[in-house]
C-alpha cells in the first residue's frame, strides 16, 4: 500500500525557518518524482515544489511564490523527502501535503498533510 | 495557467445529477484531474486524464472534455459524496487548482 506521511510542521516566527519531512512506503521512492503542495482556508491548494526522480537526475521545480526561500531534497536510501523552508512569512501559513506524481499528468496519491503557521 | 471552477458551491439532494466544470486560461489537452476532499483529510483522486476513472472510484462519477472546457459529472448523488471537489492541471509548470466546488446537501 501507498503511503507518504509528513511531518515537522508547527508554530514558527516569521523570517524563521522550518524542514518538512515526507516518509514513503509501500514503493520505491526514486522511481517517482514527488511533489509538495499546500492548502489554506482563503488561497485553496497551491502547488509549491517538485522533486523529480533518480532517472530525471532529481531535478527540482519550485513555485513563484517561494523560490530561493524553499528547498526540496531528498534520502532514497531513508524513503524520505524534506522541504526546507526560509525567511517564512505568515502568507506561507497552510497545511503542507506530499504527494507523488503519475508520470500521465496527475498526482496519484497525498500524505495527510502538516499543519505550518507563521506568526508572531 | 489559471483553472477557472464553477459553481463554487451547490446544493443538491440524494439522487440529484451534478455537473461541476473547470475552465483553464489555455489549452491543457487532457491533462486534467478531479479530487474529492472532506474536511480534515487529503484529496482523493476520482478522474485522471480528464475522462478516466481511478480505479475503485464508482462509477457514478465522470469526466469530460479536453482543451479548455472539462467537466465532472455525479450521474446520482449518495451521501458519502457531500464535499469538495477540485480540479488540477499538470500540463504545464506551475501546476494548478481550481478553487473547488462545495456540494452541501439540500
Amino acid at each position: 500500500e501507498v503511503q507518504l506521511v509528513e511531518s515537522g510542521g508547527g508554530l514558527v516566527q516569521p523570517g524563521g525557518s522550518l524542514r518538512l519531512s515526507c516518509t514513503a512506503s509501500g514503493f520505491t521512492l526514486s522511481d517517482h518524482h514527488i511533489d509538495w503542495v499546500r492548502q489554506t482556508p482563503g488561497k485553496g491548494l497551491e502547488w509549491v515544489a517538485r522533486s523529480r526522480n533518480k532517472a530525471r537526475s532529481y531535478t527540482t521545480e519550485y513555485a513563484a511564490s517561494v523560490k530561493g526561500r524553499f528547498t526540496i531534497s531528498r534520502h532514497d536510501s531513508e524513503s524520505s523527502l524534506y522541504l526546507q523552508m526560509n525567511s517564512l512569512k505568515t502568507e506561507d501559513t497552510a497545511v503542507y501535503y506530499c504527494a507523488r506524481y503519475n508520470s500521465n499528468f496527475y498526482i496519484e496519491y497525498w500524505g495527510q498533510g502538516t499543519l505550518v503557521t507563521v506568526s508572531s | 495557467i489559471q483553472l477557472t471552477q464553477s459553481p463554487s458551491s451547490l446544493s443538491a439532494s440524494v439522487g440529484d445529477r451534478v455537473t461541476i466544470t473547470c475552465r483553464a486560461s489555455q489549452g491543457i489537452s487532457s491533462s486534467l484531474a478531479w479530487y474529492q476532499q472532506k474536511p480534515g483529510k487529503a484529496p482523493k483522486l476520482l478522474i485522471y486524464s480528464a475522462s478516466t476513472l481511478q480505479t475503485g472510484v464508482p462509477s457514478r462519477f465522470g469526466g469530460s472534455g479536453s482543451g479548455t472546457d472539462f467537466t465532472l459529472t455525479i450521474s446520482s448523488l449518495q451521501p458519502e459524496d457531500f464535499a469538495t471537489y477540485f480540479c488540477l492541471q499538470c500540463y504545464t509548470y506551475p501546476l494548478t487548482f481550481g478553487g473547488g466546488t462545495k456540494v452541501e446537501i439540500k
